[in-house]
């Protein structure tokens, strides 16, 4: 089942902006837009934002997403150690008419 | 606070079958979408299938990998999601998540998950 496009790995220094890239297609992330989810090692994924940017209540202002036509971005400003973990973005795609999402990309804060 | 609790893993053999559940409390369980995710070890996120709010009109999904072998079914009375797998296959050890949907918040609510074995 075709999946969104994500990089495998991030790095960034510590207090710096780390932006996150998703690729879809017309079906999925161009039409419905696309959700981030977070996860940290031996957790379940947490939900960051949805349908472009919307965020949940308790979720960092230093985290923002956007879209442009057929790929999504999650920035993060001012890294905090925390915030090292694996990113997903996901999409309901209407012609699978199945949720896809990416490979993940693992952020790491030096 | 909203808990989702999944149960049911663990070790199976191929070819037979397997159910997990779902359970939802403090929420209005039966105005979500219920979904499953699984997780191979060390991989990606992998949706699975889900089944519609009865609102919506409680039909299901499901990836291309599991299609004619899983079925997601629920209980609204008892709170309750299952996933019945059959045929498993030794690809299909994973960490089963079980997530809350509506169609204005996807992906919210999210269980521990169960992890399941499949091997001989």
């Amino acid at each position: 089942q075709a999946g969104l496009t994500q990089p495998p790995s991030v790095s960034k220094g510590l207090r710096q902006t780390a932006t996150l890239t998703c690729s879809g297609n017309s079906n999925n992330v161009g039409n419905e837009g696309a959700d981030w989810l977070q996860q940290h090692q031996g957790h379940p994924p947490k939900l960051l934002s949805y349908r472009d940017n919307n965020r949940p209540s308790g979720i960092s202002e230093r985290l923002s997403a956007s879209r442009s036509g057929n790929i999504a971005s999650l920035t993060i400003t001012g890294l905090q150690p925390e915030d090292e973990a694996d990113y997903y973005c996901s999409a309901w795609d209407t012609s699978l008419s199945a949720r896809v999402f990416g490979g993940g990309t693992k952020l790491t804060v030096l | 606070e909203v808990q989702v609790v999944e149960s049911g893993g663990g070790l199976v053999q191929p070819g037979r079958s397997l159910r997990l559940s779902c359970r939802g409390s403090g929420l209005n369980f039966g105005d979500y979408a219920m979904s499953w995710v699984r997780q191979a070890p060390g991989k990606g996120l992998e949706w699975v299938g889900f089944i519609r709010s009865k609102a919506d009109g409680g039909t299901t999904d499901y990836a291309a990998s599991v299609k004619g072998r899983f079925i997601v079914s629920r209980d609204d009375s008892k709170s309750i999601a299952y996933l019945q797998m059959n045929s498993l296959k030794i690809e299909d050890t994973a960490v089963y998540y079980c997530y809350s949907d509506t169609v204005m918040v996807p992906l919210e609510y999210w269980g521990q998950g169960t992890l399941v074995t499949v091997s001989s």
